[in-house]
């Protein structure tokens, strides 16, 4: 089955510096990759998502990209902001939808 | 628009008592699915339900039951709780190749 692997576990970065999360996939006929924000005891939000379809995704902030070929993709946020601050989880899917084990982004000061 | 609801919020249970966690969604979506997280292991998939009246395993099933009652409602239940299964689990619904909605989760305690 699907297996997902999401590096680093822990990130941080000075306020208004880039972050940068990895994923890679295992089952090549995945064909849709969200990204979530979960913030202390509350439930995944959904930041932005990616189609197989398609190469690059951005919303303000947020990027996505997307390497069939490799099977990996990354999230990219500019300019980061304190309320940046909280776990980010990838997920593929070809129908269930896996997640990877997250990353826990710190925004320093 | 509720979205997501689940019920119970919290929960304790002594090893070996079963319960039912319930799951309904307004969002006339096609697909539902159970996930537990535990800390430093992601959220990690249960049961699914790709459409009413189907259910298949996801990556951690053993000690689960499920049922697809309707389209709205996806119930989990733990036959005979066990404190592994302490968690917190958190059911989402969606359509195709579209974002899962999460409900906000209920917070297992198994003693």
């Amino acid at each position: 089955g699907e297996n997902v692997e999401q590096h680093p576990s822990t990130l941080s970065v000075q306020e208004g510096d880039s972050a940068v999360i990895k994923c890679t996939y295992s089952d090549s006929a995945s064909n849709y990759f969200p990204w979530y924000k979960q913030e202390l005891g509350k439930r995944p939000q959904l930041i932005i998502d990616i189609r197989s379809n398609v190469g690059e995704k951005k919303d303000q902030r947020i990027a996505v990209t997307l390497n069939k070929t490799a099977k990996h993709f990354s999230l990219h946020i500019t300019e980061t902001q304190p309320e940046d601050s909280a776990v980010y989880f990838c997920a593929a899917s070809r129908g269930k939808i896996i997640f990877g084990k997250g990353t826990r982004l710190h925004i320093l000061p | 628009n509720a979205g997501v609801t689940q019920t119970p919020k919290f929960q304790v249970l002594k090893t070996g008592q079963s319960m039912t966690l319930q799951c309904a969604q307004d969002m006339n979506h096609n697909s539902m699915y159970w996930y537990r997280q535990d800390p430093g292991m992601g959220l990690r998939l249960i049961y699914y339900s790709a459409s009413e009246g189907t259910t298949d395993k996801g990556e951690v099933p053993n000690g689960y039951n499920v049922s697809r009652l309707n389209k709205r409602e996806f119930s989990l239940r733990l036959e005979s709780a066990a404190p592994s299964q302490t968690s917190v689990y958190f059911c989402a619904s969606r359509e195709w190749n579209s974002p899962l909605h999460f409900g906000n989760g209920t917070r297992l305690t198994v003693t």
